[in-house]
């Protein structure tokens, strides 16, 4: 089974900065079964990435993803107050899915 | 635009067994499975397993193999997940979410609002 690892496990950062998530897989894995979501609060999460890079429908072009290999990375160009939340990377491999534990993008 | 729909919450006792509805609209219904996510209070997602739209198919997490079983019913638009001989550690938060597969990629979009399942004596 493939382990996600993401950090860091917070960042504290200021509304218009850049945001830089990581999601680093226990082997390589194929780009187009990588995907990345956003949790709110009281909501259910938000797909926003998939294939690595493709960006979901209505999601806005400040959030880019990249990376192949092991290791993968979600950008937010410039941080609005409504892009604070926990992020998720999520793998698809030998009919399982799984989540890396997170990272918590919270305002300084 | 796809939308799917859950149930309320429920409270069960330890050992008990729940089931939780998910209603699919918005898009043709056997063209997509569905998959099911818990989390648990403060915790990050676990993925349980998915099921056709036909409910031909399913595949489950080996942890929750044998205790869950994943359903659908064409005639009502709706996928069904349930989790049998329930622990206190099942208290969680249950989501459904279109399953999107291709050779192009595979995601979940979009998820329903969420199930909050208690478990407590």
């Amino acid at each position: 089974e493939i382990v996600l690892t993401q950090s860091p496990g917070t960042l504290s950062l200021s509304p218009g900065e850049r945001a830089t998530l990581s999601c680093r897989a226990s082997q390589s894995v194929s780009r187009a079964y990588l995907a990345w979501y956003q949790q709110k609060p009281g909501q259910a999460p938000r797909l926003l990435i998939h294939g690595a890079s493709s960006r979901a429908t209505g999601i806005p072009d400040r959030f880019s993803g990249s990376g192949s290999g092991k290791d993968f990375t979600l950008t937010i160009s410039s941080l609005e107050p409504e892009d604070f939340a926990v992020y998720y990377c999520q793998h698809y491999g030998s009919s399982l899915w799984s989540f890396g534990q997170g990272t918590k993008v919270e305002i300084k | 635009q796809a939308q799917l729909v859950q149930s309320g919450p429920e409270v069960k006792r330890p050992g008990a067994s729940v089931k939780v509805s998910c209603k699919a609209s918005g898009y043709t219904f056997t063209s997509y499975g569905f998959t099911w996510v818990r989390q648990a209070p403060g915790q990050g997602l676990e993925w349980m397993g998915w099921v056709s739209g036909n409910n031909e198919n399913r595949h489950y997490a080996p942890r929750f193999q044998g205790r869950v079983t994943m359903t659908t019913d064409i005639s009502t638009s709706s996928a069904y997940m349930e989790l049998r001989s329930l622990r206190f550690d099942d208290t969680a938060v249950y989501y459904c979410a279109r399953l999107v597969r291709g050779v192009w990629g595979t995601w979940f979009d979009p998820w329903g609002q969420g199930s909050l399942v208690t478990v407590s004596s």
